[in-house]
């Protein structure tokens, strides 16, 4: 089955520094890539997506791009703010089912 | 979006006993998804409840120990049997509109403590 390998675990920036988390996932099938926010005690909210016909997106300050040859996906935050902190999981499905990444805690010091 | 409404939101529960947790979503889905999230960890996909079929399960997980009904296509259960501590966790339920591989809705969870 699909695997997905996330890191760093933890990210520490200053406000207005960039951050990049990367994923690799092993199953070549895999054709969508979302991106995952979730704060202390709430639910995960998708911040980004990316399919496989697609090698970049940009949303605001969020970007994600993807290397279907290398199987490798990654996020971009620019201008990071300290309401960006928080963990962030990358996933990859192939038939909707999600299967996650062991997630990135994002601390922004101001 | 979607609107997705999880019972109970926590509980604690006597070690052996044996706890349902209800998703219900505000519009119809083919597909519904449990999770189960660990102190501290990533979400581990514990199977997939299909309206009209019986539930697929990840490895790891099996229909004994967490039973699932789908009797609509805004409803499901998971029951998680026979509970021992280290089944203390966050179960959530998810879904996705439409066709695959587009944005899944999270319930809020459910915190389970056993004791």
């Amino acid at each position: 089955g699909e695997n997905v390998e996330q890191h760093p675990s933890t990210l520490s920036v200053q406000e207005g520094d960039s951050a990049v988390i990367k994923c690799t996932y092993s199953d070549s099938a895999s054709n969508y890539f979302p991106w995952y926010k979730q704060e202390l005690g709430k639910r995960p909210q998708l911040i980004i997506d990316i399919r496989s016909n697609v090698g970049e997106k940009k949303d605001q300050r969020i970007a994600v791009t993807l290397n279907k040859t290398a199987k490798h996906f990654s996020l971009h935050i620019t201008e990071t703010q300290p309401e960006d902190s928080a963990v962030y999981f990358c996933a990859a499905s192939k038939r909707a089912a999600l299967i996650f990444g062991k997630g990135t805690t994002l601390s922004v010091s101001s | 979006s979607a609107v997705i409404s999880q019972k109970p939101s926590r509980d604690i529960c006597q070690r052996g006993t044996s706890l349902t947790i209800q998703c219900q979503v505000d519009s119809q889905v083919t597909m519904m998804f449990w999770y189960r999230q660990q102190p501290g960890q990533s979400l581990t996909l514990i199977a997939t409840a299909n309206q009209g079929s019986e539930a697929t399960y990840e490895s790891g997980f099996v229909i004994d120990k967490f039973p699932i009904s789908r009797p609509n296509l805004t409803f499901s259960t998971l029951t998680v049997s026979n509970m021992s501590p280290e089944d203390s966790s966050i179960y959530l339920c998810s879904v996705e509109l439409g066709t695959v591989n587009t944005e899944a809705f999270f319930g809020q969870g459910t915190r389970l403590t056993v004791v």
